[in-house]
């Protein structure tokens, strides 16, 4: 079956710093979808990935898909205190739409 | 349309008890997910369906659990004899299609005591 491993586990940043979170998958990679959740609350969805080299943004948001390494990044400029939260990503399943989840990157973000 | 809903958003109940949870997805979409979410982790998935058929089942899912959409509309979650074990939050998704994104709802916490 397949597996995301998430890295950091957990960042703490100063307001206004960049960082990056990554996401390998340990296998090929079909469409990558990135979460972003508050703690105790459902996921809301930020993008979708699904073809390699393709990178897309949202905000101050940006991920980015490279197939040939089974992995995805996604990278916050000029982080706000309203980046805070749990980040997740998440494959498709070559068939069914289901998804696999990694065990998620905690965000803090000191103001 | 407001989203995905899911009800009760928390439930505790003793060990033994029957807990059935509910999930309205986004009314023009035809696929339905339950997941299950442990503190510290990524949602596990438990079943999804499209319209009403039940498509997959995780090994996740035991006897105790069982899931329906009867009209390809509204779904539920039922878990008898409920363990300590099975304390754990519970979203539902909803998408137009396999490879669409997935609209999560607020989720139900269950907690068994």
């Amino acid at each position: 079956s397949q597996e995301l491993e998430q890295s950091p586990q957990s960042l703490i940043v100063q307001e206004g710093k960049n960082l990056t979170i990554n996401c390998t998958s340990s296998k090929t990679l079909y469409g990558l979808y990135w979460y972003k959740q508050k703690y105790g609350e459902g996921l809301i969805f930020l993008m979708m990935l699904q073809k390699g080299g393709e990178e897309k943004s949202h905000e101050k948001i940006t991920a980015k898909l490279d197939e040939k390494k089974q992995q995805s990044s996604l990278h916050i400029t000029a982080s706000q205190p309203s980046h805070a939260g749990i980040y997740l990503c998440g494959a498709v399943n070559t068939n069914a739409g289901k998804s696999t989840f990694g065990d998620g990157t905690t965000l803090t973000v000191k103001p | 349309d407001t989203g995905v809903s899911q009800n009760p958003r928390h439930k505790i109940t003793k060990r033994g008890q029957n807990v059935t949870f509910r999930c309205d997805p986004i009314s023009e979409h035809n696929r339905l997910y339950w997941y299950r979410q442990t503190l510290g982790q990524g949602p596990e998935f438990l079943t999804y369906f499209q319209n009403e058929a039940q498509l997959e089942k995780s090994r996740l899912l035991s006897d105790r659990f069982s899931a329906e959409r009867p009209k390809g509309s509204f779904s539920t979650l039922e878990i008898q004899r409920t363990e300590q074990g099975d304390s754990a939050m519970y979203l539902c998704a909803s998408s137009l299609g396999g490879r669409t994104e997935a609209f999560f709802g607020q989720g139900t916490r269950l907690t068994v005591v």
